[in-house]
């Protein structure tokens, strides 16, 4: 298996510009994350998805971020407009469920964002 | 205060050496994940622990439900363990707090040849 893929794996774009980060789980896993990573704040989960369905986005920080999963191989997380406080790296990670948090997630390489 | 604290913040150490990294917790969690990040930035699950003493390898990770603390221990520690090590916890919440994991701030290891 490839793993969890993200794309781009660099994303340099000016202030109020419109950025699309994409994922790809790996194949079977029904549960899909996406996490933040700054010098601040460490990892933050952001959102996540059980079977292509939003299950939590309370780490969502504002309106102007939204993530979709219209099928069980492909997500989406949007920033608009973007600011220079959203750069840093944002990770896809995946996992196969059950009724508990006993499931190891896997990491996506993550994509680097840079707000100007 | 942090749900998860890890200590220490920073650590050095020479090759060959063992090394211990700890991790706190203040709120009832289903189970604990160490995870290992590299210099290249990527993330790697080491172990995930509801209860007891995990080893692969080098690496060994118990945890102490009672006392909220977990530890992961690398034995005849080598170069290529560098890397920041982060522990993260999955909470007690209910049924739908599955994936909600909260993370330490993570600990730098840097192992000298």
């Amino acid at each position: 298996d490839a793993g969890v893929i993200q794309s781009p794996r660099h994303e340099v774009t000016e202030m109020g510009q419109e950025v699309t980060l994409r994922c790809k789980p790996i194949s079977g896993h029904d549960y899909l994350f996406w996490y933040r990573q700054t010098m601040m704040r460490g990892l933050e989960l952001l959102i996540y998805f059980n079977n292509n369905v939003p299950i939590d986005d309370s780490g969502m920080p504002e309106d102007r971020f939204s993530a979709k999963m219209p099928n069980a191989s492909f997500s989406t997380l949007k920033i608009q407009p973007s600011e220079p406080r959203d750069s840093a790296v944002y990770f896809c990670a995946s996992s196969l469920g059950s009724s508990g948090v006993y499931n190891e997630q896997f990491f996506g390489p993550g994509t680097r964002l840079t707000v100007l | 205060k942090n749900e998860v604290e890890q200590s220490p913040q920073n650590l050095t150490a020479q090759e060959g050496e063992f090394i211990t990294i700890n991790c706190s917790y203040s709120v009832g969690i289903s189970a604990l994940h160490w995870l290992q990040q590299h210099p290249g930035g990527g993330i790697v699950s080491l172990f995930m622990l509801s209860s007891g003493k995990k080893k692969h390898g080098r690496l060994i990770a118990t945890i102490n439900i009672q006392e909220k603390h977990s530890s992961l221990h690398i034995t005849a520690s080598h170069p290529r363990d560098s890397a920041v090590y982060i522990c993260a916890v999955g909470l007690n919440a209910g049924g739908t707090s599955y994936g909600k994991l909260t993370f330490g701030q993570g600990t730098i290891l840097t192992v000298h040849p």
